[in-house]
């Protein structure tokens, strides 16, 4: 089977970093990628790691180890629309085609 | 722009009544997916499709069932809807090829059985 866990909810202020971890238990594994998802919308794709290491796009960069099965989200200047929930997801747990989620981290930033 | 729709954004079910959720997608992907959102529970997949006629199970599939007859459209079905199945529904849709990392979802359908 498979499992990821991730904090269900963060608080961090206006313009602070945050980082949101994942951790993956699967039977087979591609890449981590990371969604977020705003109330009431659909989850929007963020960023994708199929190596060890950190990717960065503009303020969000993301980061995996493999060894470790351990991935994460580092938000930067934090801004009041990046409150929504975001979500770690497993490409491979059975074929490459299967991707499984997490149960998602709800972020609030304040002011 | 790609794009995944979903022909319903809400409907109300009575108990035992069979029930057809209908996705389309625009970007000539090769697999396709339902998965099922709750609180606290994340997305957690039902049923994804690699290929036309093709589908595989995902981690909740009781109750439901699927059909792929078309490369773009891909039907979720409750046979015989029960109230625990009341849920928001997100279609998906992403590239077969072994890069395709970007999953594109639908804005969702909520579903309430009574």
């Amino acid at each position: 089977g498979q499992s990821l866990e991730q904090p269900s909810e963060v608080t961090a202020v206006e313009g602070a970093i945050v980082q949101i971890n994942c951790t993956y238990q699967t039977s087979g594994f591609y890449g981590l990628s990371w969604y977020q998802q705003h109330d009431g919308g659909a989850p929007t794709f963020l960023s994708y790691n199929a190596l060890d290491g950190l990717e960065e796009t503009g303020r969000f960069s993301s980061f995996l180890s493999r060894s470790d099965s351990y991935g994460y989200l580092l938000l930067q200047e934090l801004q009041m629309k990046d409150s929504a929930s975001y979500f770690c997801a497993v490409k491979g747990s059975g074929g490459y085609q299967k991707v499984t989620f997490g149960t998602g981290t709800k972020l609030q930033v304040i002011p | 722009d790609v794009k995944v729709t979903q022909s319903s954004r809400y409907l109300v079910k009575r108990t035992g009544e069979k029930v057809f959720l209908e996705c389309v997608q625009d970007m000539d992907h090769e697999n396709m997916f339902w998965y099922r959102q709750d609180p606290g529970l994340g997305l957690r997949l039902i049923y994804f499709s690699y290929d036309v006629k093709m589908k595989e199970k995902g981690d909740i599939p009781e109750g439901y069932s699927v059909s792929r007859e078309k490369k773009e459209r891909f039907s979720l079905i409750l046979e015989s809807a029960s109230t625990n199945q009341t849920s928001m529904y997100l279609c998906a849709s992403s590239s077969g090829q072994l890069s395709g990392n970007t999953i594109y979802f639908g804005e969702g359908s909520w579903l309430t059985v009574v």
